[in-house]
């Protein structure tokens, strides 16, 4: 069984549409991380949490620890964030600033 | 700026040769990990190091060696000994020691090395 599980695998999204990618995990966690990958391979973080809720532009991140479970939104979504999104967290009883990553998700977001 | 640089970005190697992936971080962050990526699945952990001269094995380390000389760079070297070489590797860093709980650590990351071995 995966520690993190991702859901959906594939979204395909119109343009300006809401999109939510959800993130459950089964382990004890310091934080929860959501990472953006380009097709290039490259990966930036977006969010880092432990509690409550997140907001950069339009991105929003929220996490309940009691459910293990963590939302990304994406609010007036635009091609430009086709991308796969990654849900990864750092295992409370494991090696500090180890990641354990869910498989992501693929964004596609057309014109 | 301060960042990871991986380099290069596209590799390509015959099988049975030994090649050596670069990874140099200039933000001061004592701990390092090596990723590798395959498709469909999540990113698992090949090494990493929390402190110069001091590194452990990950999930699947072996066929994998790294060294850890500088606190800035952390080398990962794949073997011939690693069956499925072709894949894309990635670096990242953290600080350590500022972790408590309920915060978690920060990590940052390199673009990646897509590795194909023919």
């Amino acid at each position: 069984k995966n520690e993190v599980e991702q859901s959906p695998q594939n979204l395909t999204a119109q343009e300006g549409e809401f999109i939510t990618i959800n993130c459950s995990y089964s382990v004890g966690i310091s934080a929860l991380h959501w990472l953006q990958q380009h097709p290039g391979g490259g990966i930036v973080s977006l969010f880092m949490l432990s509690s409550g809720k997140k907001k950069h532009g339009r991105l929003i991140a929220t996490i309940n620890i009691q459910e293990k479970h963590s939302s990304l939104h994406i609010t007036a979504s635009h091609p430009r964030d086709s991308a796969v999104y990654i849900c990864a967290v750092e295992d409370y009883g494991g090696s500090q600033g180890n990641l354990i990553f869910g498989k992501g998700t693929k964004l596609s977001v057309k014109p | 700026d301060g960042g990871i640089t991986q380099s290069p970005k596209y590799l390509f190697r015959k099988e049975g040769q030994n090649v050596t992936l670069s990874c140099e971080q200039n933000l001061n962050h004592d701990a390092m990990y090596w990723y590798r990526q395959d498709p469909g699945q999540g990113l698992r952990l090949i090494y990493y190091s929390q402190i110069v001269n001091d590194f452990q094995k990950g999930d699947i380390a072996e066929g994998y060696s790294v060294s850890r000389e500088k606190k800035e760079s952390f080398p990962l070297t794949v073997t011939s000994a690693q069956k499925n070489p072709t894949a894309f590797y990635l670096c990242a860093s953290s600080i350590v020691g500022v972790s408590s709980l309920n915060l978690g650590t920060e990590a940052f990351f390199g673009q990646g090395t897509r590795l194909t071995v023919v």
